[in-house]
């Protein structure tokens, strides 16, 4: 079956532009994550969904982060005031359901430039 | 503080041979332990889960979970030179959901 999907694959923009990023699960999983990785680390925890809440927000690095999955499906990750810092590469991972034990599957990730 | 830590790396093994790649934890309230491999440019594709302590086989790959130690390790049997990638060690702790990563260990099969 399909797996998770991102949009877009790269993404460039400049310092204090918004910008969107979207996720789509794997069908039928109702836990969705966003990481972000940085070059030579490994991906560092951002926000997980069960369905349509935010069940754990805590690492988000600030207020201009945020995150909806307003259906329980797709998510989007939203950047206000960009920095050059945020400049990483964005990953989507979804899991049958929350739990400790259910894997998270990747996808492909989106890579964020901030010029 | 809720700490995972590999070697950086790099590891080289001559093709055929066994990789032995470690990963240690900082806490005891651990759930589950997951074993990713990442090629260069791409995103972590899922090799191995272990959530108890002993061993746990898949095809070449056997995980090893040892909670009273903290360490958690991948053996990768008969190396192929399409294993040269990063792996990176996650663990999950008590009830939360996301996976904490380790910095990840650069294996290098070689021909």
């Amino acid at each position: 079956g399909a797996g998770v999907s991102q949009t877009p694959s790269n993404k460039v923009t400049e310092k204090g532009k918004y910008v969107e990023l979207r996720c789509d699960p794997i069908s039928g999983h109702t836990a969705l994550y966003w990481y972000r990785q940085s070059l030579g680390q490994g991906p560092e925890f951002l926000i997980y969904f069960q369905g349509t809440g935010a069940a754990d927000d805590s690492g988000l690095p600030n207020d201009r982060f945020f995150a909806v999955r307003p259906e329980g499906s797709v998510s989007t990750l939203k950047i206000q005031r960009t920095e050059r810092g945020d400049s990483a590469v964005y990953l989507c991972a979804s899991s049958l359901r929350g739990g400790e034990e259910y894997e998270q599957y990747f996808g492909p990730g989106t890579r964020l430039t901030v010029t | 503080q809720k700490e995972v830590e590999q070697n950086s790396g790099p590891l080289s093994v001559p093709e055929g041979a066994i990789a032995s790649l470690n990963c240690t934890y900082s806490d005891r309230g651990s759930q589950s332990f997951f074993w990713y491999r990442q090629y260069s440019g791409k995103s972590p594709e899922l090799i191995m889960s272990i959530y108890s302590n002993g061993d746990k086989e898949d095809g070449r790959f056997t995980a090893q979970l040892n909670k009273a130690s903290q360490y958690v390790s991948l053996l990768i049997r008969d190396s192929q030179p399409s294993d040269s990638a990063t792996y990176l060690c996650a663990v999950t702790w008590g009830s939360a959901r996301q996976l904490t990563f380790g910095s990840g260990t650069q294996l290098t099969v070689l021909p």
